[in-house]
């Protein structure tokens, strides 16, 4: 099965300006989720999607993250406007239903992000 | 709340050698325990899984872990390192009861194997 697919690999934005992620996860998977990875820390969870509805976004910061699944499929997710302290490696992994956590997830390669 | 706690950030060993990575876990209710492999520019890749039966896990590339419910601990373990082995590896649980589950994951140990 193809994997959880996300684009760009890389990114180079200044700070203030605005910058979005795409995520397509593996087909059938009801749920998805962003993560953020600073070097050198695990992975924090930025929002949790179930289907098309939000299960858990309590570490979104909403301020100037956004994230969408509009038709439950793929994703976006949005910063505007970035800060020095968002360059990090943001991964989309998805699972075929968080509600039976033996199913596990599969990660995408990521989205380096350095903002300068 | 629950955690994850890896306390080492770095693991050296040399190749041919047995390698432990610790892992110890906090949570209420049954955990779900996951360890997990990043190399270089890379997303997370699975490894292995406790969610419940017998306690000493087999996973990917000759990788195991034993889940060790007194101590809660879910250390990863490999007989014979192999220098293509050095990686980050990462520690996760997942639990909840009922609804949604909710995955932490530890810090991160980088694995170094030495030829």
């Amino acid at each position: 099965e193809a994997g959880v697919a996300q684009s760009p690999r890389y990114k180079i934005i200044e700070k203030r300006q605005s910058v979005a992620f795409w995520c397509n996860p593996i087909s059938g998977h009801a749920t998805l989720y962003w993560y953020q990875q600073i070097l050198g820390q695990g992975p924090k969870l930025l929002i949790q999607f179930q289907n098309n509805g939000v299960v858990d976004d309590s570490q979104l910061p909403k301020d100037r993250f956004s994230a969408e699944r509009l038709k439950g499929v793929d994703s976006t997710l949005k910063i505007q406007p970035a800060k020095l302290e968002d360059s990090a490696v943001y991964l989309c992994a998805s699972s075929l239903d968080s509600r039976r956590a033996n199913y596990g997830y599969t990660f995408g390669s990521g989205t380096r992000l350095t903002v300068v | 709340a629950q955690s994850v706690a890896q306390p080492e950030d770095q693991v050296n060993v040399a190749e041919g050698n047995p390698l432990t990575v610790k892992c110890t876990y906090s949570v209420s209710g049954n955990p779900y325990l996951f360890w997990y492999v990043q190399y270089p520019n890379r997303g997370l890749q699975f490894l292995l899984k406790y969610i419940t039966g017998d306690n000493l896990v087999k996973g990917s590339y000759g990788f195991e872990a034993e889940f060790n419910k007194s101590q809660t601990s879910f250390h990863l373990k490999k007989p014979s390192a192999l220098v293509s082995d050095s990686a980050l590896y990462f520690c996760a649980v997942i639990a909840g009861s009922g609804g949604y589950q909710k995955v932490t994951f530890g810090t991160g140990t980088k694995l170094q194997v030495i030829p």
